[in-house]
């Protein structure tokens, strides 16, 4: 059973464009939901984190929307670049354990167009 | 070196061979992660050491045999692998508090010919 889904697989933006990829969990005891970012060849490295007591966080062009009644949240990167082109995770976790049992998404290949 | 390192970053082995995975951390952390990395696959949570204490095991077959002899290296024994185990095989650290950010490695190419 997947609890973290992610959507679309794959994304073609132009440059200058709005890059949007969705997520959906189940387990609502979730209260950390961070955005990973990984280019080929080299693991994924933290990008943004909500934690479920506000609506929307941003950093820079990157923002995460969260709608905790449906179990949703999604990144939004601005003004996309042909450097922003990665691969991108959403994850899911609890804070009652003393480390980080994140639940990863499938991922999201970006491709921005120059 | 800085960061989270991991050796080698490709490998190639057959079935009946032995090989192991070596990670090293950097970054003064108290807890290592091993993850596996499979195409179309989320990253799955294989194994988690505190403090050289094995907390965590993802019901992970026993041809993989984690090793944690301080906090600061963490090893994966290969053997009698299977052509299905080929993935990238991630390592990753972090503070064994609640928040302490994960920090990866970037992986090692496992091919299982």
């Amino acid at each position: 059973q997947q609890q973290v889904k992610q959507s679309p697989q794959s994304l073609i933006v132009q440059k200058g464009g709005i890059s949007i990829i969705n997520c959906a969990y189940e387990n609502t005891a979730f209260d950390y939901f961070p955005w990973y970012q990984q280019f080929p060849g080299k693991g994924p490295a933290l990008l943004i984190a909500i934690r479920p007591d506000v609506s929307e966080k941003k950093e820079g062009r990157f923002t995460i929307s969260f709608n905790k009644s449906a179990k949703q949240f999604s990144l939004h990167i601005m003004d996309s670049q042909p450097g922003d082109s990665a691969t991108y995770f959403c994850a899911a976790s609890r804070r009652d354990t003393g480390f980080q049992k994140l639940v990863f998404g499938t991922g999201t290949r970006l491709l921005v167009s120059p | 070196e800085t960061g989270v390192t991991q050796t080698p970053r490709h490998l190639v082995m057959g079935m009946t061979n032995k090989k192991s995975l070596k990670c090293e951390q950097h970054l003064g952390h108290n807890a290592m992660y091993w993850y596996k990395q499979s195409a179309k696959k989320p990253l799955e949570l294989m194994f988690v050491y505190n403090f050289k204490e094995q907390t965590e095991n993802n019901s992970v077959p026993s041809r993989f045999s984690p090793e944690c002899p301080n906090s600061s290296h963490l090893f994966l024994h290969l053997h009698t692998l299977q052509p299905e185990d080929s993935a990238l095989y991630l390592c990753a650290s972090s503070q064994m508090r609640q928040g302490g950010e994960q920090y990866f490695g970037p992986g090692t190419r496992l091919t299982v010919t």
